[in-house]
């Protein structure tokens, strides 16, 4: 069983386009991230929910919404793509808020390249 | 500002033979975790180690910590093709809910 996926697992759209990308994680984990990875492989966390609060943002511009309808879900969604989105976008999770000790869970990436 | 750099940035060895990765970073932290990352793929997490441990073991991965030297070190014996992979260093300088911070990788080959 997957543990942590995610869809789509490419993504290929216009400049000035809005797009989603879905992460589901079936750990009954509390906390879920967002990263991205750049052309460099360079992996930034972007955002993590806890219980439906957001706990952090990463400098990230508000074009990038993560979106959670429920614990094992957490949605990326990005208004007007710009040419400098093209990523590589990680979805993650983790047990325990506010634990040091815990491991995360990486989902297997979606690959977004915007034209 | 990134926080873990890791040394060398790519390293080529035959198969057979240990591979040794550094990793240094910058502020203080709970615990620093090493992963693993296939070309095209997520990571996959191969071991955690906290600021008060210095030595950890996992099958053939032996990972070290200097919080003094604020450095990592990630061995890896006898490797196998298999091994050949990025490996990244992440380091959570406050709760997890902070989420990682990543450092640039190592691209390890393992030449059969």
């Amino acid at each position: 069983d997957t543990a942590v996926s995610q869809t789509p697992k490419y993504l290929v759209t216009q400049m000035g386009n809005d797009k989603s990308i879905k992460c589901e994680q079936n750990l009954g984990h509390d906390t879920m991230y967002w990263y991205k990875q750049d052309s460099k492989k360079f992996l930034k966390i972007m955002f993590s929910y806890n219980n439906k609060e957001l706990i952090i943002n990463e400098t990230v511009p508000n074009r990038f919404s993560p979106k959670s309808p429920d614990k094992a879900h957490l949605n990326l969604h990005i208004n007007s793509l710009e040419l400098g989105d093209s990523a590589v976008y990680f979805c993650a999770s983790s047990l325990i808020r506010d634990s040091p000790w815990e491991t995360q869970y990486f989902g297997p990436g979606t690959r977004l390249l915007v034209l | 500002s990134q926080q873990g750099e890791e040394d060398p940035q790519a390293l080529s060895i035959q198969e057979g033979e240990n591979a040794t990765m550094n990793c240094s970073y910058k502020t203080s932290i709970n615990n620093l975790q090493w992963y693993r990352q296939n070309s095209g793929r997520g990571l996959v997490h191969l071991i955690l180690i906290r600021s008060n441990e210095r030595e950890k073991h996992s099958g053939r991965l032996r990972v070290t910590l200097d919080t003094s030297k604020k450095s990592s070190s990630l061995l890896i014996t006898a490797s196998r093709a298999a091994d050949t992979a990025s490996y990244f260093c992440a380091t959570d300088g406050g709760g997890g809910a902070d989420g990682l911070t990543f450092g640039k990788g190592t691209h390890l080959i393992i030449q059969p």
